[in-house]
């Protein structure tokens, strides 16, 4: 079955502190993997995505990721987490040609000052 | 700007009523999507459309239905038969066409709850 697991429902950093969000994955085909940011009541942004190439990619706001086969994972990083930061992130896996995604239950980044 | 609309952004519907959510985008996309957002789920996708005229179910379609007639636009209907229609609704958009290396761009979502 194809499916994206986000392990933390709920993490809690202090302003200044680094930052991974896990990602996991179930996909059949070569994995198109994507992280998304959604403020509250808002929809998503794209923060990165993986296609192919070098593994570790880089996207706005400071974020990165890495994608490791071997492990299914694709967990993003932020060397100092900002209190702007605070939302909630979606992992995504899908086909490199459609919007056609199957998405994590979202990890809910709280900031404290 | 180029984007995707989504209109209202609340909706309040009565049980047993239909309503239609509007998706509009200027992108010049030929695919389009819409998904249902539930805490603590992700999203689900509910239907797609690759092309004019043309489009398919998702994981969830039961109880919605849409239509696609122009490019630049793709209602859903959330009828009655939906058992628990009360939820975030986002829609967006591809390039299609079998682009690869492309990506989903999304709405600003609408917010249906049954009163």
């Amino acid at each position: 079955a194809q499916s994206v697991t986000q392990p933390d429902i709920h993490i809690t950093v202090s302003e200044g502190a680094s930052l991974e969000l896990r990602c996991n994955y179930s996909y059949g085909a070569t994995p198109y993997l994507f992280w998304y940011v959604q403020s509250p009541g808002q929809g998503l942004q794209l923060l990165l995505k993986y296609f192919s190439g070098d593994t570790l990619v880089q996207g706005i706001k400071g974020f990165e990721a890495e994608f490791k086969r071997s492990q299914s994972s694709f967990n993003l990083r932020k060397p100092s987490v900002h209190w702007s930061d605070a939302a909630e992130y979606f992992c995504a896996v899908g086909p490199s040609n459609t919007g056609k995604l199957i998405f994590g239950q979202g990890t809910t980044l709280q900031v404290k000052p | 700007d180029g984007g995707i609309t989504q209109s209202p952004k609340y909706l309040f519907r009565k049980e047993g009523q239909n309503v239609t959510l509007s998706c509009e985008q200027n992108l010049n996309h030929d695919a389009m999507y819409w998904y249902r957002q539930d805490p603590g789920q992700g999203l689900r996708l509910i239907y797609y459309s690759q092309i004019v005229n043309d489009f398919q179910k998702g994981d969830i379609a039961e109880g919605y239905s849409v239509s696609r007639e122009k490019k630049e636009s793709f209602p859903l209907t959330v009828t009655s038969a939906q058992k628990n229609p009360t939820a975030f609704y986002l829609c967006a958009s591809s390039i299609g066409r079998g682009v690869v290396n492309t990506e989903a761009f999304f709405g600003q979502g609408t917010r249906l709850t049954v009163v």
